[in-house]
């Protein structure tokens, strides 16, 4: 599994609150990714980290912010959740020093906004 | 702005079947294009095709790339049960910010089924 854990596994909230949702790893990879899906749009990215407090946006980033303090942990925080944001929510890493390596992902986070 | 599209987007077919699926792609100074397999949880990994690796095989599975026309392929062959999945096509360009790894822009998946 990469050395990846996502929590909470399931969230319910409701419209309005704000939601953080954490991204652990256990390998001082340098390039974290946030990414959610939904049926009939795959994988979409939202956020990527390439370094402690280095972030940039992806392709889908609005009401959503991130936060990399430390290099094992990546937060992103939906600031005032709205039911368009009801998805899942994988994590990625990419190791570092790996030559054209590839994504690998945890086990997702599925929150549900009412 | 890069783009992925595979095709078929679900597939029914019979166990020992041989399965093959599409995936096109447009993307600004490619480095990478990637397969992954997606059961009830994480997207894992199963090619990556660039430049210089262009056919990939694992066991029952391969995949080749054609970078003049701009598609991949993912061939499956005496499929069983366990194939049964979403199968992911990505890829990624060259970045020159961001640290130079953006990420990867994936397709909407093809659902393989397959039928014992």
């Amino acid at each position: 599994d990469a050395g990846i854990t996502q929590s909470p596994r399931h969230k319910v909230t409701e419209t309005g609150t704000p939601v953080t949702l954490r991204c652990h790893q256990t390998e001082n990879h340098r390039y974290m990714y946030w990414y959610r899906q939904d049926p009939g749009h795959g994988l979409r990215l939202i956020h990527y980290s390439y370094g402690v407090k280095d972030t940039d946006k992806g392709e889908v980033s609005d009401g959503y912010s991130v936060s990399r303090s430390k290099t094992e942990d990546f937060l992103l925080t939906l600031e005032s959740a709205t039911s368009s944001q009801t998805s899942v929510y994988f994590c990625a890493i990419r190791e570092s020093g790996v030559r054209d390596s590839p994504l690998h992902f945890g086990n997702g986070t599925r929150l549900t906004v009412t | 702005e890069d783009k992925v599209v595979q095709s078929p987007l679900s597939l029914v077919v019979h166990e020992g079947d041989t399965v093959t699926l599409n995936c096109s792609y447009e993307v600004t100074n490619f480095r990478s294009l990637l397969w992954y397999k997606q059961e009830k949880k994480a997207p894992t990994f199963l090619f990556m095709l660039t430049s210089s690796g262009i056919e990939k095989k694992s066991g029952r599975l391969s995949s080749i790339l054609d970078k003049k026309e701009l598609f991949s392929i993912l061939n499956i062959t005496a499929t069983q049960t366990g194939d049964s999945a979403i199968y992911l096509c990505a890829v990624e360009g060259i970045s020159y910010s961001g640290g130079g790894a953006d990420g990867l822009t994936f397709g909407k998946g093809t659902h393989l089924i397959i039928q014992p």
